[in-house]
């Protein structure tokens, strides 16, 4: 079955810092990963996909992550964060033979900014 | 394009009460989603239905849940005879759904707490 793992549960990093929170996920095929950002109070807003082709995608907000076949992976980076990128994150995975299938949701990293 | 709606934001309720919850696609997606969030965790697939068609359903959902989307349009999700264990965030997503590159968009969730 598909499943999704994110091993950090709450990571602080400082203000203008680079950032990579980790992913890691279970699928028999090629999958569809993406990955999500919850603030409080709000829905789940989509930061960036990846279906196919170049396995370094870009997103919104300055964030980008590479899908590494070998390792499972799906991790997620941003360069230089700001007060404003504290929030959720979950990265979830397409479970099914298409991209309009569901999704199975890791549980989530919390990242708290120090300023 | 309004986004994807959902009505209540909130809903308190006493145990053993029935409440429903109504989501309001982006209009012209014909595929929507339900999905269940628990506190700490990441968002859990519901059900979800093509136009009209309920096309899968999790096993999280027990008779004592039903969803309907009549006209393909907008959705209803009923709980019936809540239980304290209800008590969650509940998404509902939309998506064209056409294949190729397909997006799951989340409305902001209504939270109910079953007293």
């Amino acid at each position: 079955a598909q499943s999704v793992t994110q091993p950090d549960i709450h990571i602080t990093v400082s203000e203008g810092a680079s950032l990579e929170l980790r992913c890691n996920y279970s699928y028999g095929a090629t999958p569809y990963l993406f990955w999500y950002v919850q603030s409080p109070g709000q829905g789940l807003q989509l930061l960036l996909k990846y279906f196919s082709g170049d396995t370094l995608v870009q997103g919104i907000k300055g964030f980008e992550a590479e899908f590494k076949r070998s390792q499972s992976s799906f991790n997620l980076r941003k360069p230089s964060v700001h007060w404003s990128d504290a929030a959720e994150y979950f990265c979830a995975v397409g479970a099914g033979y298409s991209s309009a299938s569901k999704i199975i949701f890791g549980s989530g990293t919390r990242l708290s900014i120090r300023p | 394009d309004t986004g994807v709606s959902q009505d209540p934001r909130h809903k308190i309720t006493k145990r053993g009460q029935n409440v429903t919850f109504r989501c309001d696609p982006i209009s012209e997606h014909n595929r929507l989603y339900w999905y269940r969030q628990t506190l700490g965790q990441g968002p859990e697939f519901l059900t979800y239905f093509q136009n009209e068609a309920q096309l899968e359903k999790s096993r999280l959902l027990s008779d004592r849940f039903s969803a309907e989307r009549p006209k393909g349009s907008f959705s209803t999700l009923e709980i019936q005879r809540t239980e304290q264990g209800d008590s969650a965030m509940y998404l509902c997503a939309s998506s064209l759904g056409t294949g190729g590159q397909n997006i799951q968009y989340f409305g902001a969730g209504t939270r109910l707490s079953v007293l």
